[in-house]
């Protein structure tokens, strides 16, 4: 079936700092990618859509500039948290459709981000 | 942008009983209704889903109906067991994305 996978899956960084968090689509292309963010015990937001070779659709109240997403191949998609405070500790999630099927999303296994 | 709505937050449960969980949404337009579990620290997994031409689809103890005209979808679950413990969401796509409910904590005592 089709696998996603995520990393790191658990990242510590200071405050100010930048964190990157990659999503690779293991054994299918994945033209478009989706980011997620899970706070604890509260349901998946999305943050945005990552379009390969276009600029990410970002969701009302998302910031492009501190959220930045690449989506430079069919099989990878980033996520760079820039400048990361407190308030960004969050789990992010990664899905992408295909593989199994047109419309199935399937998930990462998740990074959680710990900003001291 | 669609609105979805998931009930009930937290749901406790008989092993044996049976279990609904209820979405309701607000884009008419819609056409795909999954539904996914999400065990403790793990990622969220596909257990059915639904498309808006069919009204029921059915998949050993699980099961889903889709109400179009009132816009709204329900996953039951039969003979409930321990391991079906875990966190439900509902989504709904729109456009390309899919928007999921605020989650359901499903809890099976034995």
């Amino acid at each position: 079936g089709a696998v996603v996978s995520q990393h790191p899956s658990w990242v510590i960084c200071k405050s100010g700092t930048s964190v990157k968090i990659e999503c690779r689509s293991l054994d299918f292309q994945a033209t478009t990618m989706f980011w997620y963010r899970q706070f604890p015990k509260q349901s998946l937001m999305l943050m945005a859509t990552s379009n390969e070779g276009s600029k990410a659709t970002y969701e009302q109240g998302v910031e492009k500039d501190k959220f930045l997403i690449n989506h430079a191949s069919l099989t990878l998609s980033t996520l760079t948290v820039t400048s990361a405070h407190p308030e960004d500790s969050s789990f992010y999630i990664c899905s992408a459709k295909g593989g199994s099927g047109a419309n199935v999303l399937t998930f990462g296994a998740g990074s959680r981000l710990t900003v001291l | 942008g669609e609105n979805v709505e998931q009930h009930p937050s937290t749901l406790s449960v008989q092993e044996g009983d049976s279990a609904v969980i209820k979405c309701t949404y607000s884009d008419s337009a819609s056409n795909y209704f999954p539904w996914y579990k999400q065990e403790l620290g793990k990622r969220p997994q596909l257990i059915i889903d639904i498309r808006s031409n069919v009204g029921e689809k059915k998949d050993q103890r699980i099961a889903v109906t889709l109400n179009k005209t009132a816009k709204h979808f329900s996953l039951h679950i039969t003979e409930t067991q321990p391991e079906d413990s875990a966190v439900y969401f509902c989504a709904v796509q729109a456009g390309t994305a899919l928007i999921f409910g605020k989650g359901t904590t499903l809890s099976v005592s034995s």
